[in-house]
């Protein structure tokens, strides 16, 4: 059983063109992210939601927009896509509990965006 | 900013070999994790640390934070090709669950 899954795994598209990545998880986590892999393996987190409501917005353009329809599922829509968003996309999900718990992530496998 | 730096960037060793990866900070952090990430797939946790001056074993890897909470380490003894990866620190403040993480050290073990 997979328990941080994103769909597409690999999304190759044209500049301009609004596309979406999807990700849910099935550990029963209130809190949910995502994140950005650049090409020199840089992870930087972009958005949290913790039971549906936003909870980190870092300085990411305002063409990304997170959607949590329910706490098991945190979706991520770009509009315009532009040749700077071609990077790895990352969701994961966090329980929150003691110190130690609540900060240990759990990835998905990724979402590997290429823009032309 | 909450930089994490990782040295080295880039290590290439042989099975067998010993390697300690440094993850530093300006920053006091309340904890730190490493992960493991391979190709194609998404960092997985290795350990957590969150005590200064604390060490934590796993198997053939040991772990340590700092006393002031700004750094750590990872030690691999005797490495095998199976420990090729991204090693990631992440270091959290207070009890957010906001994690920053480091630049990263691209290992390659070699038989």
């Amino acid at each position: 059983d997979t328990a941080v899954s994103q769909t597409p795994k690999y999304l190759v598209t044209q500049m301009g063109n609004d596309k979406s990545i999807k990700c849910e998880q099935n550990l029963g986590h209130d809190t949910m992210y995502w994140y950005k892999q650049d090409s020199k393996k840089f992870l930087k987190i972009m958005f949290s939601y913790n039971n549906k409501e936003l909870i980190i917005n870092e300085t990411v353009p305002n063409r990304f927009s997170p959607k949590s329809p329910d706490k098991a599922h945190l979706n991520l829509h770009i509009n315009s896509l532009e040749l700077g968003d071609s990077a790895v996309y990352f969701c994961a999900s966090s329980q929150p509990g003691t110190a130690q718990l609540k900060n240990t992530q759990y990835f998905g496998p990724g979402t590997r965006l290429t823009v032309l | 900013t909450q930089l994490l730096e990782q040295s080295p960037q880039f290590l290439s060793i042989q099975e067998g070999e010993n390697l300690t990866v440094y993850c530093n900070s300006s920053s006091v952090f309340s904890s730190l994790q490493w992960y493991r990430q391979e190709p194609g797939e998404g960092p997985v946790l290795l350990v957590t640390v969150v005590t200064g001056g604390e060490v934590k074993k796993l198997k053939r890897l040991t772990f340590q934070f700092g006393d002031a909470r700004k750094d750590s380490s990872l030690h691999i003894t005797a490495a095998q090709p199976g420990d090729t990866g991204l090693y990631l620190c992440a270091g959290a403040r207070g009890t957010a669950s906001k994690l920053t993480f480091g630049t990263g050290t691209r290992l390659q073990v070699t038989l």
